[in-house]
């Protein structure tokens, strides 16, 4: 998986409570994304970063908030979860050198249940 | 309408068949197009990488765009039991760092 960790692996937790999901990369990329993929829609962007303490939204950003303080870290954060937000949790990287055209790698994924 | 159409399937063949597996999109500026692979309770993995129309061969793959039509293909020669899995489509303009997936095909390869 390219130098990338996801924790935690598995999640349930109940509806109103937060909820973090960070990724670790030892790969020293620059860009990180965090994708949610639910049955029928694929793989969804949620946010990206593009460098620390940089960050954009993507497709399906309303609930999430992130932040990056380290070229390693990338947190994504549900301030309070909702059962929509029952989904496999994907973070990826990507090193940015050929800006929109470089390859993402993937992590293992968080499986989230929102009760 | 989504952006990037793909048939969820699944589809199932016998070992040895030859796959093809497709989506359609919609976005005429999309330039750069993957297959990726994602084994059950895994992250995808790239599988292969095309830019603009033509073919691509690496192995027993072969990916396929046609940009008139705005369709692309991948096809798996001798398909292994062990190719079961879920392929993804995706593609980019090329101008942002941001990848449009198709919903994924289910394929899977019997004995």
């Amino acid at each position: 998986d390219a130098g990338i960790t996801q924790s935690p692996r598995h999640k349930v937790t109940e509806t109103g409570t937060p909820v973090t999901l960070r990724c670790h990369q030892t790969e020293n990329h620059r860009y990180m994304y965090w994708y949610r993929q639910d049955p029928g829609h694929g793989l969804r962007l949620i946010h990206y970063s593009y460098g620390v303490k940089d960050t954009d939204k993507g497709e399906v950003s309303d609930g999430y908030s992130v932040s990056r303080s380290k070229t390693e870290d990338f947190l994504l954060t549900l301030e309070s979860a909702t059962s929509s937000q029952t989904s496999v949790y994907f973070c990826a990287i990507s090193d940015g050198a050929r800006l929109g055209t470089d390859t993402q790698y993937f992590g293992p994924g968080t499986r989230l249940t929102v009760l | 309408q989504k952006e990037v159409e793909q048939d969820p399937g699944p589809l199932s063949v016998p070992e040895g068949a030859i796959v093809s597996l497709n989506c359609t999109y919609s976005n005429s500026a999309f330039q750069y197009f993957m297959w990726y692979r994602q084994y059950s309770r895994k992250g995808p993995e790239l599988l292969m990488y095309t830019y603009s129309s033509g073919n691509k061969e690496d192995g027993r793959f072969t990916a396929q765009v046609d940009k008139s039509s705005k369709y692309i293909s991948l096809f798996i020669r001798d398909s292994q039991p062990s190719d079961s899995a879920t392929y993804l489509c995706a593609m980019t303009t090329g101008t942002a760092s941001k990848l449009t997936f198709g919903t994924g095909t289910r394929l899977q390869v019997t004995l």
